[in-house]
């Protein structure tokens, strides 16, 4: 069936530094990899997305990378700050058969950046 | 002034009590979505919809239903069925689909916490 695997599930890295969260998906049937930032009590925001023609997008310090054969994509923060530290998740749709138009979200990580 | 409400913020249900929760968007968008959030869990999907009077199961849709009569509002009924309903619940839309066949951005609600009392 459709699932969205995430690691890690915690994330602990000092400010200045990477973080790399990956994501993999069961289907091949999937186009859209968006990537979420949900700060506590409040609502998941987009913070990136990428679709199945593209294999890279980057925005500032945010990019992500989609491996269709290997069914994989990944965020990455480079220089990270204090308030990077959130929950981020992935996520994936459904394009094809009986879960058409499905969006199915990873387990999340929670990133903390040190000061 | 546009975006995706839920309502209530909060809510509390007696043990045995079907309970709705709303969600209205203003978007005109096609697609709706009401995910449960567990501490740990992530974001599940209970049921989804990608137009008026149609809707899918998600992964876990035991103990709850739904409905899309019309196309700005998709209501989230927890029935007694529903084990352990304690959760945050997120509603969501999206155009179905943007730049032909791919997906695009989905919204979020700010979200009802429900307590079994």
């Amino acid at each position: 069936g459709e699932n969205v695997e995430q690691h890690p599930s915690t994330l602990s890295v000092q400010e200045g530094d990477s973080a790399v969260i990956k994501c993999t998906y069961s289907d091949s049937a999937s186009n859209y990899f968006p990537w979420y930032k949900q700060e506590l009590g409040k609502r998941p925001q987009l913070i990136i997305d990428i679709r199945s023609n593209v294999g890279e997008k980057k925005d500032q310090r945010i990019a992500v990378t989609l491996n269709k054969t290997a069914k994989h994509f990944s965020l990455h923060i480079t220089e990270t700050q204090p308030e990077d530290s959130a929950v981020y998740f992935c996520a994936a749709k459904w394009t094809a058969g009986t879960s058409y138009g499905k969006l199915t979200f990873g387990q999340g990580t929670i990133l903390t950046v040190h000061p | 002034d546009g975006g995706i409400t839920q309502s209530p913020k909060y809510l509390f249900r007696k043990e045995g009590q079907n309970v709705t929760l709303s969600c209205e968007q203003n978007l005109n968008h096609d697609a709706m979505y009401w995910y449960r959030q567990d501490p740990g869990q992530g974001l599940r999907l209970i049921y989804y919809s990608q137009i008026v009077n149609d809707f899918q199961k998600g992964d876990i849709a035991e103990g709850y239903s739904v409905s899309r009569e019309k196309k700005e509002s998709f209501p989230l009924t927890v029935t007694s069925a529903q084990k352990n309903p304690t959760a945050f619940y997120l509603c969501a839309s999206s155009i179905l689909w943007g730049q032909g066949v791919f997906g695009t951005e989905a919204f979020f609600g700010q979200g009802t916490r429900l307590t079994v009392v």
